[in-house]
């Protein structure tokens, strides 16, 4: 499959603990993105990258929020402390690099994480 | 910031009937994208709109981006149990040199077979 893939795909932990997702992109794509998806609601943008360099991240993420991409291929987001209110799907997506700043996202099958 | 706001909420057609749904920005957008999220599904790329007033067909589906550049909407001709899912709407955030896309919170489609 040469999708962007996502794991884990659930993960439920409890309030304070440590969360980690990985993303790998669609292998040509030199663009990746963050967004989180709660019920009822339309993707949020959290953070950007152009290959390993992380070039926006929203206003609204909180510093326990911090993603990587350290090689330019696939991503981490890691979450510290997680709070109840975290608790929603995580999707990645990538895109190739185009005359416009935003072009077609390709999203995974997302990350659903449940804090207790 | 700026808002895209999507109407209505829900819709609720028999099969073969038709279904429009509605978006608007609060600024001017240099171009508007569409996605479908079937249930349980990740958002799937529709199209893209760039040009004033431009209006694309994909089969059953009919796009149109407003003349003003802050408005489109999304037209299913003859709905079909397939069409079922959430349909968003998403602009560039208005900052300079963004790369964010700002989604509506979407109109969730029910086709009655």
């Amino acid at each position: 499959d040469t999708g962007v893939s996502q794991n884990p795909r659930h993960k439920i932990t409890k309030r304070g603990q440590n969360v980690t997702f990985r993303c790998d992109p669609i292998s040509e794509h030199n663009r990746l993105y963050w967004y989180r998806q709660t019920l009822g609601q339309g993707p949020e943008f959290l953070t950007y990258f152009q290959n390993e360099a992380q070039l926006e991240k929203s206003r609204l993420l909180s510093d326990r929020f911090s993603a990587e991409r350290p090689k330019g291929s696939f991503s981490t987001l890691e979450i510290q402390r997680t709070e109840q209110g975290d608790s929603a799907m995580y999707l990645c997506a990538s895109s190739p690099t185009g005359t416009r700043r935003t072009g077609e996202l390709f999203f995974g099958e997302g990350s659903r994480l449940t804090v207790l | 910031g700026q808002q895209v706001m999507q109407i209505p909420q829900y819709q609720h057609v028999q099969e073969g009937e038709d279904f429009t749904t509605y978006c608007n920005s609060s600024t001017t957008l240099s171009n508007i994208q569409w996605y479908k999220q079937r249930p349980g599904g990740h958002p799937v790329f529709l199209i893209q709109l760039v040009k004033s007033g431009e209006v694309k067909k994909q089969k059953r589906l009919t796009f149109q981006f407003g003349e003003a550049k802050k408005n489109s909407s999304l037209h299913i001709t003859a709905t079909q149990t397939t069409d079922v899912g959430t349909y968003f709407c998403a602009g560039p955030e208005s900052g300079a040199g963004s790369y964010q896309l700002t989604f509506g919170k979407g109109t969730k489609l029910s086709v009655i077979p």
